[in-house]
């Protein structure tokens, strides 16, 4: 178990459709990152946030967007869903950008499947 | 463009077989390269990590080899077990960014 969890664990919904993926970081960690991973793509990086602020964008389509609350956990909201949505998203946590161990801990994912 | 190049996609090793898997990046500034193992509907767990002022680093059966000049790195895995049997990603960074990850190889130990 990594510390990191996500929710919810499995996600179903429809074209057009608007989704939230939950993600609460290891205790103590400042930073969140947000992957894709799909079956031809691998584990593409979506976003950072530390301490509440965006730190750096990855291929994140503008109908996704995510947040870092002040209780650290992060929302990543996907609309206007389409079907090459579908794929499993992760949630990763580190302890600071800013030296020291740079090793994200990764969540159990969210699959999310379009239909 | 793809920055991290893993291969093979897939591999199939015979039990207490050693198991390779391959890297190459295109980014010299890149310096951490870590390895990361996957089992199905599990998140990615660190496995083994490396920076580039070593050539090699051992932790129990999984060696990472790195060779600078060549800007590849390697993972053996010795005495490859049944369940060493899941997918393993390559990854590299500099600094504090975020990991830029390879496709992955999906690695299946036989009996």
């Amino acid at each position: 178990d990594s510390g990191v969890t996500q929710t919810p664990k499995h996600l179903i919904t429809a074209t057009g459709q608007r989704v939230t993926l939950r993600c609460s970081p290891r205790s103590g960690d400042l930073s969140v990152y947000w992957y894709q991973q799909s079956l031809d793509q691998g584990l593409q990086f979506l976003i950072q946030y530390y301490n509440g602020e965006e730190r750096a964008k990855g291929n994140i389509l503008e109908r996704f967007s995510a947040q870092q609350f002040p209780d650290l956990h992060s929302e990543l909201n996907l609309s206007s869903l389409e079907l090459g949505d579908s794929a499993l998203y992760f949630c990763a946590s580190t302890r600071s950008p800013m030296g020291g161990d740079p090793r994200p801990y990764f969540g159990p994912g969210t699959r999310l499947t379009v239909l | 463009q793809q920055q991290v190049k893993q291969s093979p996609q897939s591999l199939i090793v015979q039990k207490g077989g050693i198991s390779i898997i391959n890297c190459a990046y295109e980014n010299t500034a890149f310096d951490y390269f870590p390895w990361y193992q996957q089992f199905p509907g599990k998140g990615p767990a660190l496995l083994i990590a490396i920076r580039p002022d070593v050539s090699e680093k051992k932790e129990g059966r999984f060696t990472i080899s790195f060779n600078k000049s060549a800007k590849q790195f390697s993972l053996h895995i010795m005495d490859s077990q049944p369940g060493d049997s899941a997918t393993y990603f390559c990854a590299a960074s500099v600094g504090n960014t975020p990991l830029v990850f390879g496709k992955g190889t999906r690695l299946s130990v036989i009996a």
